[in-house]
């Protein structure tokens, strides 16, 4: 168990709807990253928050946004949703922004698009 | 898009013996990291080797990095059958950091 968590663990979603992904970091972590795990392939990065900044993105397009709270809790958000992003979703915490220190990765959110 | 490229996709072996993956990679890097999945789980850590450093150890892991050759191996030496997963590289150029598709291990008791 690495004490990150994220919820739900499972989800359904159409075409075009909107979805929030939750991530709750290591305690004193200040920094996630979240990742889009597609079935059969690596993770790809998506975006990196550390100390409610967005530190790094990926490439994915601005319909991919998160946040970050003053607890270090983060959200990702995914609107207008097309079948391809039907994935498994990471999270991962750290402590220091970048990705040289070692990242904790919660057990991800099953997202299917119908 | 992913910039490393794990070898062979796929390994099987007996437990006791080594098991041992390679990474390729395409642009030039600040450090490189391995992780293990265990089926669609979240990742686990295990090795971070920096451009500067030619190997690490862990316990029964072994990195090497060639930055010439722009390539990486995973070595896990006596595996267990608890050793079963897939096996990622990871590259980190700046703040952007790419995974590659992975080399599944089975370990075979």
């Amino acid at each position: 168990e690495t004490g990150v968590t994220q919820s739900p663990t499972h989800l359904i979603k159409t075409r075009g709807q909107q979805v929030t992904l939750r991530c709750s970091s290591q305690s004193g972590h200040n920094t996630v990253s979240w990742y889009q795990q597609a079935l059969g392939q690596g993770p790809q990065f998506i975006f990196q928050y550390y100390r409610e900044e967005e530190n790094g993105r990926g490439n994915f397009p601005p319909r991919f946004s998160g946040l970050q709270f003053p607890n270090y809790s983060s959200e990702l958000n995914v609107n207008a949703l097309e079948l391809d992003d039907s994935a498994l979703y990471l999270c991962a915490s750290s402590l220091g922004g970048g990705h040289t220190d070692t990242q904790y990765f919660g057990p991800g959110t099953r997202l299917t698009v119908l | 898009s992913q910039q490393g490229e794990e070898d062979p996709q796929a390994l099987s072996i007996q437990e006791g013996e080594n098991a041992t993956m390679n990474c390729s990679y395409k642009t030039s890097i600040n450090n490189l990291q391995w992780y293990r999945q265990n089926s669609g789980r979240g990742l686990v850590h295990l090795i971070l080797i920096r451009s500067n450093e030619r190997e690490k150890h862990s316990g029964r892991l072994r990195v090497t990095l060639d930055t010439s050759k722009k390539s990486s191996s995973l070595l896990i030496t006596a595996s267990r059958a608890a050793d079963t997963a897939s096996y990622f590289c990871a590259t980190i150029v700046g703040n952007d950091m790419r995974f590659g598709a992975g080399t599944r291990l089975t370990v075979k008791p």
